[in-house]
């Protein structure tokens, strides 16, 4: 079955850090891949989206992700995070065809100012 | 604000029961995603909808059961009700429903089952 792994699920850094969380999943044919953000008392919301191209995809607030495909992984990036960063990230991949996002079990960052 | 709205925002309810929740899609969204949010399971896909018929099934119970009507507002049933179906349930619109689409999340119905 299909999985996403997200490998830290509690990150905690001082502010102006830099900040990299890892996202691997298991399935080997052509795959969508999100990153989503979810604040305190907030809905989730789209952080960045790789489909194809540049596997060099930029997002929203400074973030970033690598899609290394043959190392079946999609990594966030920051240079430097803010306390307005602290939330909880999750990395979800989309298989081709008609489906849901499949999610990892999410990474909760604490920004320590 | 995703555009996308839910209700109720908590429900609480005992086992054995049947509760609905109810999304309203973003203007223009022709599909809808229900999501569950568990401890233990984490964020699970239910069921996806486009323009009122089913699109995609993930891993909902048979005890679940959903629906898009023609004004694209979207229905989840939950019955017979048990401990382990209190979760946090998303909801989820976009555009066409196709893989390459943003979905745009709402702000959950949070269900207790005592």
């Amino acid at each position: 079955a299909q999985s996403v792994s997200q490998h830290n699920h509690h990150v905690i850094l001082s502010e102006a850090a830099s900040l990299e969380l890892g996202c691997n999943y298991s399935y080997g044919g052509t795959v969508n891949l999100f990153w989503y953000v979810q604040y305190p008392g907030q809905h989730l919301q789209l952080l960045l989206k790789y489909f194809s191209g540049d596997p060099l995809v930029k997002g929203i607030k400074g973030f970033e992700a690598e899609f290394i495909k043959s190392k079946f992984s999609f990594n966030l990036r920051k240079p430097s995070v803010q306390w307005s960063d602290t939330a909880e990230y999750f990395c979800a991949v989309m298989r081709g065809g008609a489906d849901g996002l499949t999610f990892g079990k999410g990474t909760h960052l604490i920004i320590q100012p | 604000d995703s555009g996308v709205t839910q209700t109720p925002k908590h429900l609480i309810t005992a086992t054995g029961q049947r509760v609905t929740l109810r999304c309203s899609p973003r203007s223009g969204d022709l599909s809808v995603y229900w999501y569950q949010q568990s401890l233990d399971q984490g964020l699970q896909f239910l069921i996806q909808y486009y323009n009122g018929e089913e699109r995609a099934k993930g891993n909902i119970l048979e005890r679940f059961s959903a629906q898009q009507f023609p004004d694209l507002h979207s229905e989840l049933n939950l019955s017979s009700l048990e401990l382990g179906d209190s979760a946090l349930y998303f909801c989820a619109s976009s555009v066409s429903g196709m893989r390459t689409d943003t979905q745009y999340f709402g702000p959950g119905t949070r269900l207790t089952v005592l």
